[in-house]
């Protein structure tokens, strides 16, 4: 799987839209862009994912570049409860036994009052 | 949505014991099942991955034969850490294979005193 990278910190102003980048330069043409987070001692949950096309859920928005080399994670009404830890990670989507996640460092974001 | 049951969420044991984390596909049935191992302040790092009525395979560096992980259905996976010490407190999470993605248990807190 491609390898990501992300800013170590972040921070942003409640009610703020947060907006997180991620570079995966070697992206191939079958991986898709996933987005999960990860709050104090619990398990990763997950926010996005997209192939090539922005993507909109109730939780984000997902912006990935024309060339895919990069994406935004858009949290648009940023509130106290989404400071955690944001993973991007590119893998191959479906069940595949061969697609596991590797998960990189992440981007720490921190929602200030 | 594809729901992951762990538990425990927290466990005490003493040195030299053994302990069992189970992790359930409640409304999927998961082919796959990944076991990740979180220090703190660390990213999560793949231990093995679990392929129903098969057996796992681990990653580079994680004894099998500490970490003894059974998939014996398509929505049961269990880690048993054996002979637990000190060392092996952590916090351990298992992930599903999903349509989507991956969805994640909400982590076993382990200490070993």
């Amino acid at each position: 799987d491609a390898k990501t990278t992300q800013p170590t910190s972040m921070d942003c102003a409640e009610g703020r839209a947060a907006n997180l980048p991620c570079n995966h330069s070697t992206i191939s043409g079958n991986e898709y862009v996933y987005w999960y987070r990860q709050i104090h001692s619990q398990g990763p949950q997950y926010i996005i994912h997209g192939l090539k096309n922005n993507e909109t859920n109730e939780m984000a928005s997902l912006i990935i570049t024309e060339d895919r080399k990069s994406s935004t994670l858009i949290l648009p009404h940023a509130t106290l409860r989404d400071t955690a830890v944001y993973y991007c990670i590119v893998r191959v989507a479906g069940r595949s036994s061969a697609s596991k996640i590797i998960f990189g460092s992440g981007t720490r974001l921190s929602i200030r009052p | 949505g594809a729901v992951v049951s762990q538990h425990p969420s927290r466990v005490i044991c003493k040195s030299g014991t053994s302990v069992k984390i189970e992790c359930r596909s409640l409304d999927f049935q998961a082919t796959t099942m990944f076991w990740y191992r979180q220090f703190p302040k660390q990213s999560l790092m793949l231990m093995a991955t679990s392929n129903e009525g098969s057996k796992a395979t681990y990653e580079q560096g994680v004894e099998k034969d500490k970490f003894l992980i059974n998939h014996a259905s398509l929505t049961l996976s269990t880690l048993t850490v054996t002979s637990a010490h000190p060392e092996d407190s952590s916090f351990y999470i298992c992930g599903g294979s999903a349509d989507y993605g991956y969805t994640f248990g909400s982590g076993t807190r382990l200490t070993v005193v």
